[in-house]
Order: structure tokens, then C-alpha cells, then sequence
């Protein structure tokens, strides 16, 4: 089943210890991305990345890394959370950058204390 | 500069009633436009899209929006809801990054659907 994956689905802790969301997809997609939800906010960008090796910024940057080692893989990481980083985080990918329609993960819920 | 706006946060029917989801749109270039849907504690799905063609664009589970050029609008409309149709749904605009030649999103804010019994 064509699908994007994310681990973990739930996530509590606490500020400034480091964490990752794995985002994964089978769909030999180039272009992946993150995202994060807000109330009233809509999805925003994080990064994205329209390769392997090649990443960029997206709207909201700040405070997050990521990596682009495999085509398929496409972590986030949160070197040092703060509570203003509580969202909800969604991973998405398209088949190349030239195209628009996005797959969807099924989010990842993360609350910094 | 490109933006979606989506006129109403929360918009509440009756089953078996019409629905309707207002969005309007501003971009500089002929957009792509999608709707997309979410169910309580899933990710998004795509609804339906539009991509220059015909301005009436069907989707999934009995939705349709149409594309108005002269209004900047692609509203989301169903004729008669079904209580499994309570969700946020999202009107999304994509446009061309010619810096770096790739597609970008514009998420609207969402709009809660809710449908009575």
C-alpha cells in the first residue's frame, strides 16, 4: 500500500531534550516535506526537500533541522524543543517538485512541557 | 502574492442537507487549486483539484468545487451531507517558486464541518 508513515504518532517531553519524527514514504517520491498545524493557522512549511542531500527552508523554520540520506527518509529534528514547538506535525511527499499534489502522513502530536 | 482565505472557521448543516465551504483565492500566476479533507486524528486527504482544465472538478465521496476566475473562488459544495462528511477541510492554492523551480502549497485556515443528525 502506497502510504507515508510517522513515528511517534504521540509525543510528551520536555523542554530542551533533543527529539526526532521519523517520516517515511514508499512511493519512490523526490520531494518530501514537514509541516505543522496550528488552530486558525492552516499548515505551514517547515522545509522541504527535492532530493537526496538537497533540503531547504520552508516558512517557519526556526528551531528544526532535517536530513535527506535515503529517498525514502525524511526526519525532523528538534535539537532543543520549546513549548511554543507543541503542534501538530504532519510529513508529506510528491512525486517530484514539479508536481502539486501532495501525500500525507498521519500526523505526529507533540506537546513540550 | 499568492493567499487562500476561507470565509468561514465553522459552518454547521443538517444531514441530508447541502453543503457548502466558501474559499477564495489570490495568486499572480493560473493557480492549482485542491481541496483537502481531514478526519479526527488522521492526516489530510485529497478531495479533489484543479489544474486549468475543466472548471468543474468532482471529487471524492459526492463533493464538487468550481473554479471562478471572475471571483477568485473555488467553493466546495455537496448536495446532501452524510454525517461521515463532519471533518476540517482545507482549501489549498499551489503556485511555481521560479527561484527554485519547484511547486509550493498556501494552506487556507480551515473550515470545521459539522453535520447534525
Amino acid at each position: 500500500e502506497a502510504q507515508v508513515t510517522q513515528n511517534p504518532r504521540y509525543l510528551i517531553t520536555v523542554t530542551g531534550k533533543k527529539l526526532t519524527v521519523t517520516c517515511s514514504q514508499n512511493m519512490n517520491h523526490e520531494y518530501m516535506s514537514w509541516y505543522r498545524q496550528d488552530p486558525g493557522l492552516g499548515l505551514r512549511q517547515i522545509y522541504y526537500s527535492m532530493n537526496v542531500e538537497v533540503t531547504d527552508k520552508g516558512d517557519v523554520p526556526e528551531g528544526y533541522k532535517v536530513s535527506r540520506k535515503e529517498k525514502r527518509n525524511f526526519p525532523l529534528i528538534l535539537e532543543s524543543p520549546s513549548p511554543n514547538q507543541t503542534s501538530l506535525y504532519f510529513c508529506a511527499s510528491t512525486l517530484t517538485r514539479m508536481h502539486n499534489e501532495q501525500f500525507f502522513g498521519p500526523g505526529t502530536r507533540l506537546t513540550v512541557l | 502574492a499568492q493567499s487562500v482565505t476561507q470565509l468561514d472557521s465553522h459552518v454547521s448543516v443538517s444531514e441530508g442537507t447541502p453543503v457548502l465551504l466558501r474559499c477564495n483565492y489570490s495568486s499572480s500566476y493560473s493557480p492549482s487549486l485542491f481541496w483537502y479533507v481531514q478526519h479526527p486524528n488522521k492526516g489530510l486527504q485529497l478531495l479533489l483539484k484543479y489544474t486549468s482544465a475543466a472548471t468543474l472538478v468532482k471529487g471524492i465521496n459526492g463533493f464538487e468545487a468550481e473554479f471562478k476566475k471572475s471571483e477568485t473562488s473555488f467553493h466546495l459544495t455537496k448536495p446532501s451531507a452524510h454525517m461521515s462528511d463532519a471533518a476540517e477541510y482545507f482549501c489549498v492554492v499551489s503556485y511555481r517558486v521560479v527561484s527554485s523551480n519547484t511547486g509550493k502549497l498556501i494552506f487556507g485556515q480551515g473550515t470545521t464541518l459539522q453535520v447534525k443528525p
